[in-house]
């Protein structure tokens, strides 16, 4: 059981340049989230989706794009990346908003130069 | 705004000491209370929750809730240094997603 599998592990772009971070999880939960891990910031929120079809913005939406392509699959889109954005980035999965703890993945370390 | 609270350390204690780590949060309607572990470079890693006020035990860690207080703590009996790591401390409401805190970092010194 993999879990919660994010790619790629690491990633360095140009300022404007856009690239798609994937997430999927095989643990059948309805619930996948995204954030940002910043130093001295802890875990912001970026975008979440409580289930199949609907997504939500969390706490740092501005700059990204998100889409749940299936039950599977919640993929981050950064259409033209900057400076700012250079951060760790999270998936994670869960039973369902305030219902069940979250599972996360192993991570995507962006860099903006 | 909904906030969690953590006192950001470090947190220093000896090997086979209790680690005490503290968290508030803001939103009075809270109802689903959680401590992560995180490794430098690593994900974080569930180790307990919480859903009621009291104390809920699983091994070495024990983690409290007060409520009326605003309150959760998790403590760490027999402190070990590959204890050493972030404890990050995240709340939510029914139907929203988690809050995190910033973390406390603990140092367990052998």
């Amino acid at each position: 059981n993999a879990g919660v599998t994010q790619t790629p592990k690491f990633q360095v772009l140009k300022t404007g340049q856009s690239m798609t971070l994937q997430c999927a999880q095989d643990m059948n939960h309805n619930s996948m989230y995204w954030y940002r891990q910043d130093p001295g910031m802890g875990l912001r929120l970026i975008y979440y989706s409580a289930s199949e079809g609907t997504t939500d913005k969390g706490e740092v939406p501005n700059g990204y794009n998100v889409s749940r392509l299936n039950k599977r699959e919640f993929s981050l889109r950064l259409e033209s990346a900057a400076p700012s954005q250079t951060s760790v980035y999270f998936c994670a999965a869960g039973g369902g908003p305030g219902s069940s703890p979250l599972h996360f993945g192993n991570g995507t370390r962006l860099t903006v130069t | 705004q909904k906030e969690v609270e953590q006192n950001s350390g470090p947190l220093s204690v000896p090997e086979g000491a209790i680690a005490s780590l503290n968290c508030t949060y803001s939103d009075r309607g809270s109802q689903s209370f959680f401590w992560y572990r995180q490794y430098s470079g690593k994900s974080p890693e569930l180790i307990m929750f919480i859903y009621s006020n009291g104390d809920k035990e699983d091994g070495r860690f024990t983690a409290q809730l007060n409520k009326a207080s605003q309150y959760v703590s998790l403590l760490i009996r027999d402190s070990q240094p590959s204890d050493s790591a972030t404890y990050l401390c995240a709340v939510n409401q029914a139907g929203t997603a988690l809050i995190f805190g910033k973390g406390t970092t603990l140092s367990v010194s052998s």
